[in-house]
């Protein structure tokens, strides 16, 4: 089966603190692809990373940086430097080669607030 | 730079009522897909496509029906309308069904059924 939990509902931050974004998941796949994407108040769904299995050197985009951990089956994201335009309901995913039809699991989302 | 567009962007429906969301992407993408999401839930796949003529169910197809007629359109369809289809509906594409390519999504399509 295949599952993601972020255990963080909600977060607020102040504004320029960093804050780390927490994702777990479960797979029995040994190949399977992890992603990020991020919903702002305007609700629309923006791809942000993408992450294979293979390849666990982390990313860093700007102040966005990711951390894979097979060992942990984490996929946490951090921002840094944080800003109130990164206020913004972030979903883990995950996608593996058992599913059928590329089929994307999803967490339930962390609600980020950045406080001016 | 229109992606996947959806239409319409908000709709109120009567239990009982039909209804069709409209999904269109121009990227020329093989694989198209319906999710929906709901508060505390995530997003949840309801139909997919990967090719013209060939659709399948995802997690929650219960009261949808899809088809795909052309690359470019996979329109949604809700047979009866029920309070519990009150959701956001998503539609998304990606360049093949191969697991692990990257899906994008339209702006999403708000739906309340009274």
């Amino acid at each position: 089966a295949q599952k993601v939990t972020q255990a963080q509902t909600e977060i607020s931050v102040v504004e320029k603190e960093d804050v780390t974004l927490d994702c777990v998941y479960e797979t029995r796949d040994t190949t399977y692809y992890l992603f990020w994407y991020k919903q702002p108040p305007s609700g629309e769904l923006v791809f942000l990373i993408r992450r294979n299995s293979f390849d666990e050197q982390n990313e860093i985009s700007g102040r966005y940086s990711w951390n894979f951990q097979k060992s942990t089956s984490s996929f946490n994201f951090t921002i840094t430097a944080s800003q109130v335009v990164d206020s913004a309901v972030y979903f883990c995913a995950l996608s593996g080669l058992m599913n059928t039809g590329n089929q994307f699991y999803f967490g339930t989302g962390t609600s980020l607030t950045v406080i001016p | 730079n229109a992606g996947v567009t959806q239409t319409p962007k908000f709709q109120v429906l009567k239990t009982g009522q039909s209804m069709t969301l409209q999904c269109a992407q121009d990227m020329n993408h093989e694989y198209m897909s319906w999710y929906r999401q709901d508060p505390g839930m995530g997003l949840r796949l309801i139909h997919y496509s990967v090719g013209a003529g060939i659709t399948d169910q995802g997690e929650v197809p219960n009261g949808y029906n899809v088809s795909r007629s052309t690359t470019e359109d996979f329109p949604l369809r809700l047979l009866s309308a029920a309070p519990s289809q009150t959701s956001v509906y998503f539609c998304a594409s990606s360049y093949s069904g191969s697991p692990g390519n990257t899906i994008y999504f339209g702006e999403g399509s708000w739906l309340t059924v009274v």
